[in-house]
């Protein structure tokens, strides 16, 4: 069966410039979930999807970053005037429900450089 | 702020060596997950633990959960270099959020 999907799985942008990063989450998961990872390092939660409830957007680390989530299924987040900050892989997860103890399933994420 | 400190942060050894990760914590949780990540991929689940004092077996792996469920542990036996990857732990709060460990990174030499 097909897994968490992600694209690109690498993006180069130039600074100022905006970035769009797709996520396709496993079919019928209900709760969807955006990470950054720096290089080698723990995961720093970003935004949450749970079905039509709003998102808890809690994580963003600034009005510069955005994401939705259409039809329950696809989800974007878009960067808007990237800094070289913002380089970092950003992994997409999602689950069958929304509670913290079911199991998340990673998308293989998107490199982004910002130059 | 609820936070989940891991030890080591690296970790060298040779392949057949066994070795222990921590992960800690001042608050209690649910739940704890373990997940690897190797590099290109995102996180897999290795085993959720939710009982205080409960141990898990993973053929070679062994994941502890504290008694009072702030804390946990992973023991490798005889590692191989197929053990080599980023681990991760991550407690589940009251609600739908994750806490994540920043993770130890094993490299096993054969």
């Amino acid at each position: 069966g097909a897994g968490v999907s992600q694209s690109p799985s690498n993006k180069v942008t130039e600074k100022g410039k905006d970035v769009e990063l797709r996520c396709d989450p496993i079919s019928g998961h209900t709760a969807l979930y955006w990470y950054r990872q720096s290089l080698g390092q723990g995961l720093e939660f970003l935004i949450y999807f749970q079905g039509n409830s709003a998102p808890d957007k809690s994580g963003l680390p600034s009005d510069r970053f955005s994401a939705e989530r259409t039809g329950g299924s696809v989800s974007t987040l878009t960067i808007q005037r990237t800094q070289q900050e913002d380089s970092a892989v950003y992994l997409c997860a999602s689950s069958l429900m929304g509670y913290s103890s079911y199991e998340q399933y990673f998308g293989p994420g998107t490199r982004l450089t910002v130059t | 702020t609820q936070l989940l400190e891991q030890s080591p942060q690296f970790l060298s050894i040779q392949e057949g060596e066994n070795l222990t990760v921590y992960c800690n914590s001042s608050s209690v949780f649910s739940s704890l997950q373990w997940y690897r990540q190797e590099p290109g991929e995102g996180p897999v689940l290795l085993v959720t633990v939710v009982t205080g004092g409960e141990v898990k077996k993973l053929k070679r792996l062994t994941f502890q959960f504290g008694d009072a469920r702030k804390d946990s542990s992973l023991h490798i036996t005889a590692a191989q270099p197929g053990d080599t990857g980023l681990y991760l732990c991550a407690g589940a709060d009251s609600n739908y959020q994750l806490i994540w460990g920043a993770g130890t990174k094993l490299i096993i030499k054969p």
